[in-house]
């Protein structure tokens, strides 16, 4: 089955820096990848996400970047601002089929202010 | 967004008891539903896929008698946590994935935080 790896699990930044989180999945079939912001005690929410026919995808201060080659994902974050500190998830499916997600470990990101 | 609504948002209980979670997908038809269950700092795990009018598909690990699954209708699934125990003591999270448009999005419920004395 699907196995995806995130890192780094804990990541801090300075306020209005940028922050990178990268994750790799191991089945080749995975076709959707993504991108969850998860605050304490509360449901995921999804940020973005990208479909394996698309390399790149950007959504104001936020992008994510795609290798189907290496089977890895990166998400981007731009000017970052103190509310963006949450735990990012990272996950992968397949559009067809199961359709189950599988998540990556999450990342706890810090802004400093 | 479509909209998943998940019932209780916490639930206290006794070893022993049973408890049961509803999911529901208000606004949208979900032939599938999917059980996550999430321990404190760690990351969202599959417990099962739960497909209308089917027995659910349980992942590698979980026992089915003890999580038993229900998915009655095309908006409701529910989780029962049978003889609950402290190390069941987690949040749970249901998530459907919707009939009418297949881009892989998938809708979560609010989480149900079960704490078991």
């Amino acid at each position: 089955g699907e196995n995806v790896e995130q890192h780094p699990s804990t990541l801090s930044v300075q306020e209005g820096d940028s922050a990178v989180i990268k994750c790799t999945y191991s089945d080749s079939a995975s076709n959707y990848f993504p991108w969850y912001k998860q605050e304490l005690g509360k449901r995921p929410q999804l940020i973005i996400d990208i479909r394996s026919n698309v390399g790149e995808k950007k959504d104001q201060r936020i992008a994510v970047t795609l290798n189907k080659t290496a089977k890895h994902f990166s998400l981007h974050i731009t000017e970052t601002q103190p509310e963006d500190s949450a735990v990012y998830f990272c996950a992968a499916s397949m559009i067809q089929g199961a359709q189950k997600l599988v998540f990556g470990q999450g990342t706890r990101l810090t802004i400093n202010p | 967004g479509a909209v998943v609504s998940q019932h209780p948002s916490w639930v206290i209980c006794k070893s022993g008891t049973s408890v049961k979670i509803e999911c529901r997908s208000l606004d949208f038809q979900a032939t599938t539903m999917f059980w996550y269950r999430q321990f404190p700092k760690q990351s969202l795990m599959l417990m099962a896929t739960s497909n209308e009018g089917s027995k659910a598909t349980y992942e590698q690990g979980v026992e089915k008698d003890k999580f038993l699954i229900n998915h009655a209708s095309l908006t409701l699934s529910t989780l029962t946590v049978t003889s609950a125990h402290p190390e069941d003591s987690s949040f749970y999270i249901c998530s459907a994935a919707g009939t009418l448009a297949n881009t892989g999005e998938l809708f979560f419920g609010e989480g149900s935080r079960l704490t078991v004395l």
